[in-house]
Order: C-alpha cells, then structure tokens, then sequence
C-alpha cells in the first residue's frame, strides 16, 4: 500500500520561502504523479499544483504561479514543494498526495506551516 | 473555476442511520471527474468514491456515489462510530481541481 510521509510543522516569517518534503513508500514512484493541497483554518482544500513523477512535468494552479515549485529526487523517492514570499494568509496545512488521474488516492499526514512575524 | 457547493453543512444522525450527502458545481464536470473523501482532524484525508460512484480501494459497500452533470450525491448507509467525520467533494475534470466547503456528519 502506498505510504507518502511529510516533513515537520514549519514557522516562518513574511516574506520567507518554506520548503515541504514528501517521502513515498509502498509504489513506484516514477508512475504516478504528485499533487500538493493546502487548506488554511476554516477553509476548503485549495490545490495547488502537480508534478509527474516520472519525468519532472509540473502544472501550478494559476493562483500559485510564480511562489510555488514541485521538484523530485527520485533516488529518495521524495517530492518536495516550495512556496516563497509567504504571507499570513499562507498559513495552513499543506498534504502532498499520490495521483491518479487527478484526484489524489492516498495522501500524506499534512505539514502545517505558519507564517508570523 | 468550478465552484462546488455541499449541503447540508452539518449532518446530525445516529449510529445505523443513512446519511444523503449532496454536492452542487456551478457547471458540469467533465466526464464525471468527481470524488469524494473523508477526513478526520489530523490525519490524512481518505479517498472514499471516484468517478462519481466508483468505490476506492477497501472502501466499504455501505458508501456509495452517484450523479452525474452538475449533482451528485455521497451515501452512507448504516452509519459507523468511525463515518462521523467530514467529507468532501473534489472536481478534477478542469483544472484548477477544486473542492467544496465540506459537509460534517456528527453524532446526534
């Protein structure tokens, strides 16, 4: 069974970038892409980009274009996301989650991020 | 962007009871490219219906999806102490992939 595991809860402060990883077990990494899903307190899930797994490709929400950056490291079998110039209202849970077709069938534990001055 | 509405917000139900889930998007999506999920504070969501009524893997029989368009409906028949949870509707026909509000199943 597929496992993704994410790296620890992060504070950061405005204007600071934030970087999330997301360890995979339990599939073949390559074969399945990558989403990243955030959602700030009291909010719905807002998705934000996605990655191929296999050949780097990524697609961004327009929203996020130009902050955020889904990279792998396919030796780790490890995704990572990157968001800069983080403000208060980037402060969430962040979950990476495997892709099939483009809804995500399993997810990661999530990472909350909170950005403050 | 497709926006997805849920309703009821807040459903109050008992354990052995049947819970109707609705999910409204504001246009049609694309070859029924709906999902569904639970999830409970602090862990990982969990993908319970794809395709609008396919099951996922290890899903019980008791869950169940359907609609088609721009209505579709999440059922819980026979409702467990570990269904009280939130759920979620999730379009993936047309990026950006949005999601609803989210409907709370709780105990009355």
């Amino acid at each position: 069974q597929a496992q993704l595991v994410q790296s620890g809860a992060e504070v950061k402060k405005p204007g600071a970038s934030v970087k999330i990883s997301c360890k995979t077990s339990g599939y073949r990494f390559t074969s399945y892409p990558i989403h990243w899903v955030r959602q700030a307190p009291g909010q719905r899930f807002e998705w934000m980009g996605l990655m191929d797994a296999g050949n780097g490709n990524t697609k961004y929400s327009q929203k996020f274009q130009g902050r955020v950056t889904i990279t792998r490291d396919t030796s780790a079998r490890t995704a990572y996301m990157e968001l800069s110039s983080l403000r208060s209202e980037d402060t969430a849970v962040y979950y990476c989650a495997r892709g099939n077709w483009n809804y995500g069938d399993y997810w990661g534990q999530g990472t909350l991020v909170t950005v403050s001055s | 962007d497709i926006v997805l509405t849920q309703s009821p917000g807040t459903l109050s139900l008992s354990p052995g009871e049947s819970a109707t889930l609705s999910c409204r998007a504001s246009q049609s999506v694309s070859s029924n490219s709906l999902a569904w999920y639970q999830h409970k504070p602090g862990q990982a969501p969990r993908l319970l219906i794809y395709g609008a009524s396919s099951r996922a893997t290890g899903i019980p029989d008791r869950f169940s999806g359907s609609g088609s368009g721009t209505d579709f409906t999440l059922t819980i028949n026979r409702l467990e102490p570990e269904d009280f949870a939130l759920y979620y509707c999730q379009q993936y026909g047309t990026s950006p992939f949005t999601f609803g509000p989210g409907t709370t199943v709780d105990i009355k």
